[in-house]
This record gives C-alpha cells, structure tokens and sequence, in this order.
C-alpha cells in the first residue's frame, strides 16, 4: 500500500507557464511535508519543508501548501523554466524523528 | 560549509560478494540516514543513525547494515549482494534527527550488482 502518492506521475509543459504538482497521503501520522527536487542521477536538493502547525511555505517561485485534514500537499511553480525540469519528490515526515516517506515523484519537462 | 559527502560515486560488484558505502554529514549534524531508491520501489528508508546508535530501522532483511562513528561519519554494510540490491543508495543528514527537521541529502551511491 502506496502511503504518500503523486500525481501526474509525468508532466510536460511549455516554458512561461504555472503549473501545480500534487501530493496526497493516507496516514494521518505523518506531520509534516518535505518537497524535494531530483536531476537525473543525482541526489535530493530540498525546497520547501511545510511543518504541522503551517499551512504554507514559499520560495521565489515555489509555493507549496499543506492540508493534513485531507491529506493533500500541492507544489506550485510560477512561470515554468527549462532548468526547472527535473523530478519533484513530496516526503511526508512520520515517527518521533525526522524519517521520510516518500511519494511516487513527478517527472516535470519544461520544453524551451 | 561542505554539503553531504558519498563515497565512492559508482560501484560495480557480482553476486554474492560485499560492499560498504560511506557519507560523511555536513559539519555539526549528528543524525545520518540511509535511503535505497529503485525504479520500482522509489525511495525506501533503511536506517537513521545518531550518537553512534541506531535509532531506527526500515523494512529490509539483515544483509543490510551501518554503523556510525564518533565523528558522525557513516558506513552501510551489504552482504552476500542480490541483482536486487542494484539500486541508487542516499545518504541525508541532520543536526538532531529530531521530529520536524530538515534532511540534507548527499549524491548518492550507485550500485550494480551483476
């Protein structure tokens, strides 16, 4: 049983535009939401870290939000660039420290 | 301050044979994490390690193991390797690994086991 999922599983879109990628979990234990960025091959690179007591984070052009009551966390991105294509990975944080569940990931494509 | 540290980047071993991995955590963070991350599975937790001692445990059978040493410097130990131990191996650390915090990843180790 999938804990945290995402959804699109892929996306493509042409640069300039707004886009919003979708997280969701069933456990009700999980407390916090961690938004990760993956380039191929690489390792995690954090964005955004929403903790229970908030119910958003922003940076530059990401906003991510946090709803634990429906278990959903969306990521918005604001005028879409190339360099932003990558995989986005949402983890939601569960137990008394601070392990990770992570979602299914969403392979953005940002097309020039 | 120097991020998270893997080594080495790519390994290549056989069947059966053993490996040992390394992460050095950012300067100060006590906590370090292991993660496995397959195309099928994606990223499962395996171990977190503070103070020399193992906190936690994910679902994985005995072949895998860590250790921790007094400078935080961690190894993750995988014997008697399987095809399906071929995967991309993260390391993350953090201050305390307390509830809440936030978890610095390093580049990854990645394995193939033929």
């Amino acid at each position: 049983k999938q804990e945290v999922t995402q959804i699109p599983a892929a996306l493509s879109v042409p640069e300039g535009e707004n886009l919003v990628l979708n997280c969701s979990f069933t456990d009700s234990a999980i407390y916090n939401l961690q938004w990760f960025r993956q380039d191929p091959g690489k390792g995690l690179t954090s964005l955004l870290l929403i903790q229970s007591s908030q119910r958003e984070q922003t940076s530059g052009r990401l906003n991510a939000s946090l709803d634990k009551s429906s278990g959903r966390s969306t990521l918005y991105i604001a005028a879409s660039q190339p360099g932003d294509s990558a995989t986005y990975l949402c983890a939601g944080g569960k137990g008394a420290t601070n392990k990770l569940i992570f979602g299914t990931g969403t392979l953005l494509a940002v097309q020039p | 301050k120097a991020g998270v540290t893997q080594t080495p980047r790519y390994l290549i071993k056989t069947r059966g044979q053993q490996v040992t991995l390394s992460c050095s955590p950012i300067s100060g963070h006590r906590s370090v994490s292991w993660y496995q991350q397959t195309p099928g599975q994606g990223l499962q937790f395996l171990f977190e390690y503070f103070s020399e001692t193992q906190r936690n445990k994910g679902n994985f059978p005995g072949r895998f193991s860590g250790r921790q040493f007094s400078n935080s410097r961690s190894e993750m130990n995988v014997s008697t390797l399987e095809l399906g131990d071929s995967a991309l191996y993260l390391c993350a650390s953090s201050v305390q690994g307390s509830r809440g915090e936030k978890l610095f990843f390093g580049s990854g180790t990645q394995l193939s086991v033929l």
